[in-house]
């Protein structure tokens, strides 16, 4: 089982629409990340959140480290919304541990 | 935008060849990281480094060697190159281990294909 599982695989929404992406992860974690991939392929990071939620914009990330479970929710959805959109926790190497990533789609 | 530097950005090289692909950074960050990114699976690490000469495995270390000589650069050798190396590479950097929620920041990333 991978630690960190991330759904959907691929997500095709109009625009406009509200959009969530889930992320249950299986290790203890002191933070989680959620990072944008856009086609070309650098990553960003959107989120670092241990507890709560946290708004930047469109977007908001929550996450309850009971249940390990984070979500991140886009508002009133635009095409420039379209990428990869990953799910990563700490990882005892002090690196991170990485979902498969969600690739969303925003139609016009 | 956090100052790391990969390169090169693509590189062709037939099987066999040794390849070195270089991460530069100037955020004076003790951690060092190598990734790989193939379809279907998520970034996986392949090694790292938590100080100049101190390195150590990842996940996907088979077949990749690394250096670090300077805070500054931490380089990714594979040896002998083999098709299934064809991927796309990225570098990160942190600021702390203990702080693993520390903003992570990445290279623009390399994509490396072996022919």
């Amino acid at each position: 089982k991978n630690e960190v599982e991330q759904s959907p695989q691929n997500l095709t929404a109009q625009e406009g629409e509200f959009i969530t992406i889930n992320c249950s992860y299986s290790v203890g974690i002191s933070a989680l990340h959620w990072l944008q991939q856009h086609p070309g392929g650098g990553i960003v990071s959107l989120f670092m959140l241990s507890s709560g939620k946290k708004k930047h914009g469109r977007l908001i990330a929550t996450i309850n480290i009971q249940e390990k479970h984070s979500s991140l929710h886009i508002t009133a959805s635009h095409p420039r919304d379209s990428a990869v959109y990953i799910c990563a926790v700490g990882g005892s190497q002090g690196n991170l541990i990485f979902g498969k990533g969600t690739k969303l789609s925003v139609k016009p | 935008d956090a100052g790391i530097t990969q390169s090169p950005r693509h590189k062709v090289t037939e099987t066999g060849t040794p390849v070195t692909l270089r991460c530069h950074q100037t955020e004076n960050h003790r951690y060092m990281y190598w990734y790989r990114q193939d379809p279907g699976h998520g970034l996986r690490l392949i090694h790292y480094s938590y100080g100049v000469k101190d390195t150590d495995k990842g996940e996907v270390s088979d077949g990749y060697s690394v250096s670090r000589s300077k805070t500054e650069d931490f380089l990714l050798t594979l040896e002998s190159a083999t098709s299934s190396q064809t991927s796309v590479y990225f570098c990160a950097i942190s600021e702390s281990r203990d702080k693993v929620g520390t903003e992570a920041f990445f290279g623009q990333g390399t994509r490396l294909t072996v022919v």
